[in-house]
């Protein structure tokens, strides 16, 4: 049974970057896409992006210029990173497992705060 | 982007009745649509993908139908833990977007 982690720090000061980090159970990162997703408080689901195994990325062109996904195979990790944060930012953050066509697998999801 | 357009936004109703949300997309998105069943504090959970199929050990008073703009989410029988926010999700075109959800509350 494939589980991902979500881990990093709930708490990031504005203008700071926001670092999370999917540790991926259960089997193997190299395969299918990967993802994150997030969810202000109270609100609906958007998608950030997702990383290939391979490295190749692809990104919601709204957070484009702040995002960045990497990926770590010898880890069995994913990792988002998103600079210049707001309180706009404050949202529960998801990752999740794409395989063609659907998310089958999500973390549970950890709530990051932007705020001094 | 693709606006995913979901109604309503929100219902009420017994145990036993069907329910029925729609999802309309802005362009054509062919069928490639999913949805997903959130409850409260939970991360989303995979119900159908490709517009009508089934995931795997997903109860089957679930269903969907819809191609091209219009989809359509029912559940034919409303049990209590069907208690939720329901969202639809193209694949279609990046970015992938989602719907705003369905909240459906018993009555």
């Amino acid at each position: 049974q494939v589980q991902l982690q979500e881990s990093g720090p709930g708490l990031v000061k504005p203008s700071e970057t926001l670092s999370l980090t999917c540790t991926v159970s259960g089997g193997s990162i190299s395969r299918y896409y990967w993802s994150w997703i997030r969810q202000p408080p109270g609100k609906g689901l958007e998608w950030i992006g997702y990383i290939f195994y391979s490295g190749s990325t692809n990104y919601n062109p709204s957070l484009k210029s702040r995002v960045t996904i990497s990926v770590d195979t010898s880890k069995n990790q994913f990792s988002l990173y998103l600079s210049s944060v707001t309180a706009a930012d404050t949202a529960v953050y998801y990752c999740a497992r794409f395989v063609p066509n659907y998310f089958d697998y999500w973390g549970q999801g950890t709530l990051v705060t932007v705020s001094s | 982007d693709i606006q995913m357009t979901q109604s309503p936004s929100s219902l009420s109703a017994s145990v036993g009745d069907r329910v029925t949300i729609t999802c309309q997309a802005s362009q054509d998105i062919n069928n490639y649509l999913n949805w997903y069943q959130q409850k409260p504090g939970k991360a989303p959970k995979l119900l159908i993908y490709d517009a009508s199929n089934l995931e795997t050990g997903v109860p089957s008073r679930f269903s969907g139908s819809g191609s091209g703009t219009d989809f359509t989410f029912t559940i034919t029988s409303l049990q209590p833990e069907d208690i939720a926010t329901y969202y639809c999700q193209q694949y279609d075109y990046v970015p992938w977007t989602f719907g705003q959800g369905t909240k459906v509350e018993i009555k």
